[in-house]
């Protein structure tokens, strides 16, 4: 079973930062925090991923509380070509490193 | 650079036929993993090569599935035979050997069974 808990669906005028959510109480020491987004059918493209510093890279920000137990994607510009699902991921680094993909969050960018 | 690419991209067979589905990494990239997402549920994993070695097999649904990768290079995925819960889009990516890597996901090949 997946180990996050994100909202089912989101909306965000154009040129707004989209804020998304994700909860992941149980993570362990050695798990890393990924996130990837689907658009359409597509196959799932990868974003960002942090342990436990904030991270930013040139899609979006990763903001990762201090107990680890949440963290929060950021983009900072949203525009329609951000409409996707987007999959916050607990990741282990140890065993096959596989990834358990949830239910994810809708983010529906409004013109 | 080339990106993970699969095919077919779209397979429709009949229930009991047998389809193979092809992967090929990016170049260089150890780490080969299977991906599918059945109608309306969320991507499951199937398994996981490390060159031409399962890691993990954990997520393959029975014994109808088969998966290769012969010479640690393209992976194929083959289904024999077919039942009409298969349908479904099959992903495929890679990564190169750090645990800590981010995924190379192909477009999916999806697979309709009639």
């Amino acid at each position: 079973d997946a180990k996050t808990t994100q909202p089912p669906s989101m909306d965000c005028a154009e040129g707004r930062a989209a804020n998304l959510p994700c909860n992941h109480s149980t993570i362990s020491g050695n798990e890393y925090v990924y996130w990837y987004r689907q658009i359409h059918s597509q196959g799932p493209q990868y974003i960002i991923h942090g342990l436990k510093n904030n991270e930013t890279n040139e899609m979006a920000s990763l903001i990762i509380t201090e107990d680890r137990k949440s963290s929060t994607l950021i983009l900072p510009h949203a525009t329609l070509r951000d409409t996707a699902v987007y999959y916050c991921i607990v990741r282990s680094t140890l065993g096959t490193y596989k990834y358990i993909f949830g239910t994810g969050t809708r983010l529906k960018v409004l013109a | 650079e080339a990106g993970v690419t699969q095919f077919p991209s779209h397979s429709v067979i009949e229930k009991g036929q047998t389809v193979t589905l092809r992967c090929d990494p990016i170049s260089g990239h150890d780490n080969l993993y299977w991906y599918r997402r059945v109608m309306g549920k969320e991507i499951k994993f199937l398994l996981h090569f490390v060159k031409e070695s399962k890691q993990d097999e954990s997520g393959m649904p029975n014994n109808r599935f088969l998966a290769e990768r012969t010479g640690g290079t393209y992976s194929t995925l083959k289904v024999q035979p077919a039942e009409l819960e298969d349908s479904g889009v099959y992903f495929c990516a890679s990564s190169q050997g750090s645990n800590t890597g981010e995924l190379f996901f192909g477009e999916g090949s999806r697979l309709t069974v009639l």
